[in-house]
């Protein structure tokens, strides 16, 4: 069974510096994806990266970027020059990929609430 | 813009109630899931379905059931409310491997 571990509850980061989130899984599988998403006080989830395990280069999405480290299976976000607005809850989650025609489900850590503060 | 909205943002029942959550989507997704949101436990899944008419458990089905007649429309239903299934229960939607998420149903059972 695979599972995901997001071993810092909360973190804090002060307006326009850099933090990085931490994530291990733990699968014996070889594909799947990792995604980050991003749940804001009382607003919807939200997708903020995704990244393929087939694929080497670490995935980017203007301020967030990801540090994948497939052997340690470790897939940690950073945030650049955090802003008030990134104040959330960040969770990892995993996906075995399956083409069999089944559906893909996401298995998610536990989260990390952070608190950008100004 | 890709749209999963929820019938309730707060609902607030009683032991033994049997509780509809309904949850619509507007992109012609196949897949639609429930999940339910626990502090220090993340989000856990109730039930899956990839296509109408069809569903599967998930991690946690105990207790739900679930209905999906039309593509759109994934219903969850508690078929008798228990104070342990106080939670907040999020929808979401797919298509390939990005799932998207309703803005959830914080229920209270009293």
């Amino acid at each position: 069974a695979q599972t995901v571990t997001q071993s810092q509850p909360e973190m804090s980061v002060q307006e326009a510096e850099t933090v990085t989130l931490s994530c291990t899984y733990d699968t014996s599988e070889n594909n799947y994806y990792l995604f980050w998403y991003k749940q804001p006080p009382s607003r919807q989830m939200i997708l903020v990266i995704r990244q393929e395990a087939y694929k080497q280069q670490n995935a980017t999405e203007n301020r967030f970027s990801v540090n994948f480290q497939k052997a340690a299976k470790s897939f940690s976000l950073k945030i650049s020059d955090s802003q008030l607005g990134d104040t959330a809850m960040y969770f990892c989650a995993f996906m075995l990929v399956n083409y069999g025609g089944a559906t893909n489900k996401l298995i998610f850590g536990t989260g990390t609430l952070l608190a950008v503060q100004p | 813009d890709v749209k999963v909205t929820q019938s309730s943002r707060y609902l607030v029942k009683r032991t033994g109630e049997k509780v509809f959550l309904e949850c619509v989507q507007d992109m012609d997704h196949e897949n639609m899931f429930w999940y339910r949101q626990d502090p220090g436990l993340g989000l856990r899944l109730i039930y899956f379905s990839y296509d109408v008419k069809m569903k599967e458990k998930g991690d946690i089905p105990e207790g739900y059931s679930v209905s999906r007649e039309k593509k759109e429309r994934f219903s969850l239903i508690l078929e008798s409310a228990s104070t342990n299934q106080t939670s907040m229960y999020l929808c979401a939607s797919s298509l390939g491997f990005t799932q998207y998420f309703g803005p959830g149903t914080r229920l209270t059972v009293t």
